[in-house]
């Protein structure tokens, strides 16, 4: 049972305007969120992470939103530059489960020039 | 800055070998993470590590074990290598969670090594 998704697999969007990367979760228990990047033949790298007690927090470019009654996170990414183009996965920690983080599935994204 | 090292890179083995996928941090972390990297099914976690000499089983732990004789040190061995375990392993490590009451001030971020792309043929 995947308990965090990423529904779109790929994105596309052209350099300068908004990329919008969604993700649900279904665990009522999950209190903290994190974004990370992927390039290939990398390992992730951390961007950008949120409490459950907040709605939304930035860094630059990068913004996530939080909706807990919808179990919805997303983060946008705005101007979008060409070296956005990556993997992103959503991830998210349980109060019980220390340090152990649930991934999604990841979504493609890709910057046009 | 933290880094965390995966002994190889890229690995090819044969059906039935044992492989060791070794992991190295340097930020005296007390948590260490085994996942699996596979197109569509994101990162899966296989084995991960509190302590020295403990582990726990992850969501996908069959057909693999873990060994954590050191802090720092975290192997993750295949007993014997199927075409189904062909796939980008990831290392991570963590601090230890801090006490419930701080728990929103802390992040929970995890440190990846730059994976291990293990090819069973």
């Amino acid at each position: 049972d995947q308990q965090v998704k990423q529904n779109s697999p790929s994105l596309s969007v052209q350099e300068g305007r908004i990329s919008i990367l969604n993700c649900d979760y279904t665990n009522s228990m999950f209190d903290y969120f994190l974004w990370y990047k992927k390039y290939p033949a990398e390992g992730p790298t951390f961007l950008i992470s949120i409490s459950s007690i907040k709605d939304k927090n930035e860094d630059g470019r990068f913004t996530v939103f939080l909706n807990k009654s919808a179990k919805h996170l997303s983060l946008h990414i705005v101007p979008s530059q060409p070296g956005d183009s990556a993997v992103y996965f959503c991830a998210a920690s349980d109060r019980g489960g220390g340090n152990k983080l649930t991934f999604g599935t990841g979504t493609q994204l890709k910057v046009e020039l | 800055d933290v880094k965390v090292t995966q002994s190889s890179r890229y690995l090819v083995k044969r059906t039935g070998e044992k492989v060791f996928l070794e992991c190295v941090q340097d930020m005296d972390h007390e948590n260490m993470f085994w996942y699996r990297q596979d197109p569509g099914l994101g990162l899966r976690l296989i084995y991960f590590s509190y302590d020295v000499k403990m582990k726990e089983k992850g969501d996908i732990p069959e057909g693999y074990s873990v060994s954590r004789e050191k802090k720092e040190r975290f192997s993750l061995i295949l007993e014997s290598a199927s075409t189904n375990q062909t796939s980008m392993y990831l290392c991570a490590s963590s601090p230890f969670p801090i006490p419930l009451l701080k728990r929103q001030l802390i992040s929970y971020e995890q440190y990846f090594g730059p994976g291990t792309r293990l090819t069973v043929t």
